[in-house]
């Protein structure tokens, strides 16, 4: 059972902004551990989208911000396109389970 | 060009044994670890299991813990992960994924590098 909750879908039309919350807990995400983040097409497999809370990795556009406060953190896509249709995961560290965890996903929805 | 390929996923009664195998290509072998990850049909993703970049740490999941072992071998630049006492639950798409950061495992990681899985189905 994942220990970080996203919503499970959100959707925009082309052109706004959507956000996607990761909602954590003091062991994890309030423990001071960083967020990152993926992005997975159905049938393939993720790929890193944000690491370290904020930090674009090479090739991916500046749409896509992340931030973190306290227990949670966010990803906002700017002017939502239709190839941003997937879904994202949230991915911190938890000090009570001693591992690597997920969010819930969600999945983003081009109108 | 970094690669991972995964591969020995079947089908698998309970109870039966499985032993996956992670294909690294185009880096330092020693000098990533590397995760599993498994993402059962229609859920999220769940981390299973971890190895430092010289084999002598490991970590694994409470769900798996005492059934999976994951080991290294330099020569083949593989990782494997060892599965027994397989169970409905297990079954699943898994990924192995390679550490931005560098051999050991450590809290703060990211994965920059994923394999494309392999489908492991437990089912009599």
């Amino acid at each position: 059972q994942s220990v970080l909750t996203q919503p499970p879908s959100v959707s925009g039309a082309p052109g706004q902004r959507v956000t996607i919350s990761c909602t954590g807990s003091s062991s994890n995400i309030g423990a001071g551990y960083d967020v990152h983040w993926y992005r997975q097409i159905p049938g393939t497999a993720p790929k890193l989208l944000i690491s370290h809370n904020n930090i674009r990795p090479s090739g991916v556009p500046d749409r896509f911000y992340g931030s973190k406060s306290d227990t949670s953190a966010s990803l906002a896509i700017t002017g939502l396109q239709a190839e941003d249709e997937a879904d994202y995961f949230c991915q911190s560290y938890d000090t009570g389970l001693s591992g690597y965890v997920f969010g819930t996903g969600t999945k983003v929805t081009v109108l | 060009e970094v690669q991972l390929v995964e591969s020995g996923g079947a089908l698998v009664q309970p109870g039966g044994s499985l032993r996956l195998s992670c294909a690294v290509s185009g880096l330092m072998f020693s000098s990533y670890a590397i995760i599993w990850v498994r993402q059962a049909p229609g859920k999220g993703l769940e981390w299973v299991s971890g190895i430092s970049g010289t084999g002598s740490d490991t970590d694994f999941a409470d769900s798996v813990k005492g059934r999976f072992s994951i080991s290294r071998d330099k020569s083949k630049t593989t990782v494997f992960l060892q599965m027994n006492s397989l169970r409905a639950e297990d079954t699943a798409v898994y990924y192995c994924a390679k550490a931005a950061s560098g051999p050991m495992i450590i809290a703060p990681d990211s994965f920059d590098v994923w394999g494309q899985g392999t489908m492991v189905t437990v089912s009599s």
